[in-house]
């Protein structure tokens, strides 16, 4: 199993500012992913983080928009730039430890309020 | 195309039993995992079923049905603490993505 820490729990942000979320998990994960859950819905992928290199984004994410490091096996984060009311929501960071059928973990989102 | 569908809410009386059901249409299909998720919190893992037939575990049982693109999520015995969303998702081995259902909230009344 994996154990993943977020941070910020959650956030207040003014309009046109960024945030960086942070995800580190306890153990070396082969694939870590950034989702959005809207109020009163599904989860929608934004973007797998790879290690290294630069992130593979969904249809309707862009770099510039929610650029995603991930420096190491344990480490991602997420900003979310120029920020909008629109882009209120919970970011969730989640991990799978092997790119088979293994589960996949997430952890505690980060909520963001754009005002 | 892909495609996952599951009601979108159910209610249910403590102490029953409840069925929620999720159909797919997924390229590569390798399996079904079913997630729970209370209000305000992240989803939590309850089972993924790769074979046919049904596995059990505790109050929580979850069927699979390959050739029908059909799974559901049996909850018995049900408690006040189990009213959550309930999430399906299909695990497609040819990129390694979940594509998600968009839950069913489960009503638990007394």
């Amino acid at each position: 199993s994996a154990v993943i820490s977020q941070k910020p729990s959650r956030d207040i942000c003014q309009r046109g500012t960024s945030l960086t979320i942070q995800c580190q998990v306890d153990s070396q994960v082969t694939m870590m992913f950034w989702y959005r859950q809207q109020p009163g819905q599904s989860l929608t992928l934004i973007a797998t983080a790879n290690q290294g290199s630069e992130a593979t984004y969904e249809s309707g994410f862009v770099i510039d928009k929610f650029p995603i490091s991930r420096p190491n096996l344990t480490f991602s984060t997420l900003t979310v730039s120029n920020m909008s009311p629109e882009d209120s929501s919970i970011y969730l960071c989640s991990a799978r430890t092997s790119r088979g059928t293994g589960e996949l973990f997430f952890g505690e989102g980060s909520r963001l309020t754009v005002l | 195309g892909q495609n996952i569908d599951q009601p979108t809410e159910m209610t249910a009386t403590e102490g029953a039993i409840v069925q929620i059901n999720c159909t797919y249409q997924t390229s590569g299909f390798n399996g079904l995992f079913w997630y729970q998720q209370h209000a305000g919190e992240a989803p939590t893992f309850l089972s993924y079923n790769v074979l046919d037939g049904l596995e059990e575990k505790g109050r929580f049982s979850s069927f699979l049905s390959r050739s029908k693109g059909y799974s559901y999520l049996l909850l018995k015995e049900l408690q006040m603490k189990d009213s959550a969303s309930y999430l399906c998702a299909a695990y497609e081995d040819s990129n390694y993505q979940l594509i998600w259902g968009a839950g069913t909230k489960l009503i638990i009344k007394p």
